[in-house]
């Protein structure tokens, strides 16, 4: 399949280790933030989603922490393994009327086996 | 279980032609909304439809439309089609109408070429 961002930021981990992609966000009234992942040829997948009520979420392997004061969120990827290789969005839900997500520009995981 | 299907997966255009894309949501999903990913980019907000009526609407110009039709199913047109149009489509459904009331499910995408 077509690559989906062929000059995105890239994090290239070894397998097993942990992962930490981080993401500015733009609207400091969102109050609602996802994670998603995109295969190459795929559409994007949800991987987690966070409140801005909270300040972390843990899920399987994945857990988001978000930091509202410098509009922060990251997605921490424990004993990353080769399918996680994708490229990995953050959005944020602006409260601006329009039931939409703005997504951030990406980055690329690459897991060296 | 079927999760959001589009068609056609690939199609090419001619710069002044007119283009018309598919997207069945998930069964029960009401809520169907349309995306634009160019090359090396996030997914853009293009329009969302909830129980047949438009509900939101990004920032493209008037030559994009869609509609959504009794079965929730949708159509994402464009014409005048230009070379910037050249992009994945996405259609992403979920079972209400806000984006913060639950998951987003996207299909795999239309992938337009204009030439």
């Amino acid at each position: 399949g077509e690559s989906v961002g062929l000059h995105l930021p890239t994090l290239s981990v070894q397998e097993g280790d942990n992962s930490i992609i981080n993401c500015a966000y733009s609207n400091s009234a969102s109050d609602y933030f996802i994670w998603y992942k995109q295969e190459s040829g795929k559409g994007p997948q949800f991987i987690i989603d966070i409140r801005s009520n909270m300040d972390k979420r843990q899920g399987q392997r994945v857990t988001v922490l978000l930091n509202k004061t410098v509009k922060h969120l990251s997605l921490q990827i424990a004993a990353t393994q080769p399918g996680d290789s994708a490229v990995y969005f953050c959005a944020e839900n602006p409260p601006t009327g329009r039931r939409a997500l703005t997504f951030g520009s990406g980055t690329r995981l690459q897991v060296q086996p | 279980d079927a999760g959001v299907t589009q068609s056609p997966t690939h199609l090419i255009k001619t710069r002044g032609q007119q283009v018309t894309l598919r997207c069945s949501p998930i069964s029960g999903h009401k809520s169907v909304s349309w995306y634009q990913q160019v090359l090396g980019q996030g997914p853009q907000f293009i329009f969302q439809y909830y129980e047949k009526e438009e509900r939101g609407r990004g920032n493209f110009p008037d030559r994009f439309s869609a509609r959504q039709f009794p079965n929730y199913s949708s159509e994402l047109n464009v014409n005048a089609l230009l070379l910037g149009d050249s992009a994945l489509y996405l259609c992403a459904s979920s079972l209400r109408q806000g984006a913060g009331t639950g998951e987003l499910f996207f299909g795999e995408g239309s992938r337009l070429t204009v030439l």
